[in-house]
């Protein structure tokens, strides 16, 4: 069976700072891979997807970025942290079948103080 | 792309059906549409996915009119477990690409009440 793993599980970071959240899939290959933000209150942002290892579309502008250095790991980055990326990051995958089944992982709560 | 617009509250109480409707006046040819369930501070949980009619499974039925302009997402005989958000996805895919890039608003609030 798969299994999608993100860590840390919860970060706090002062303005300015850099930040790494990681994402790994497990029990799967060449899966789609995306990143997803939510802040209080609110619905889910897709931010960044991927369809194979170094291919990266953004969704929205911003300080974030996105990498796949291998075929199961997602990584999202920024080299300097705002008060506006606080937020709940999730990870999902999906399997490469046209249909928009998604399977999240647990979350990172990020606070940017 | 294709929007969607749900309640964004509902209340029930334990046992009784609920039924969540959702509208896609804009909905492509191409397009399924998904239905997720989301705790607090969990990633969503698919539930059903259907193109059109009628699809059920375990857990949920979803029922799609002809014109697949809206869909209803029925949760039979709930409880108390059943409330969380409940978001309405209409997948909006590329052309020749296996790629869905799913959407997700505000969603429905759920809440059952004992």
């Amino acid at each position: 069976s798969q299994t999608i793993h993100q860590w840390p599980a919860t970060l706090v970071q002062p303005v300015g700072s850099p930040l790494s959240l990681e994402c790994t899939v497990e029990g799967t290959s060449n899966p789609n891979l995306y990143w997803y933000r939510q802040a209080a209150g609110r619905g889910l942002q897709l931010l960044f997807y991927s369809v194979g290892i170094g291919q990266i579309s953004s969704e929205v502008p911003q300080n974030l970025s996105a990498s796949r250095p291998q075929d199961r790991q997602f990584i999202l980055s920024s080299k300097k942290l705002l008060l506006s990326d606080s937020g709940f990051y999730l990870c999902a995958w999906s399997f490469v079948d046209g249909t928009y089944e998604q399977y999240f992982g647990p979350g990172t709560r990020l606070t940017v103080t | 792309l294709a929007k969607t617009t749900q309640p964004i509250s509902m209340d029930s109480y334990e046992g009784q059906e609920v039924n969540i409707t959702c509208s896609h006046n804009n909905i492509a040819t191409n397009d399924y549409i998904t239905w997720y369930q989301q705790f607090p501070s969990q990633g969503p949980r698919f539930i059903i996915q259907g193109y059109k009619t009628k699809v059920t499974n375990e857990v949920a039925s979803l029922f799609i009119p002809a014109d697949r302009k809206s869909s209803t997402l029925s949760l039979p005989r709930v409880s108390l477990s059943d409330t969380a958000v409940y978001y309405c996805l209409v997948g909006d895919s590329d052309r020749g690409s296996t790629l869905g890039r799913l959407y997700f608003g505000r969603g429905t609030q759920l809440t059952v009440w004992p």
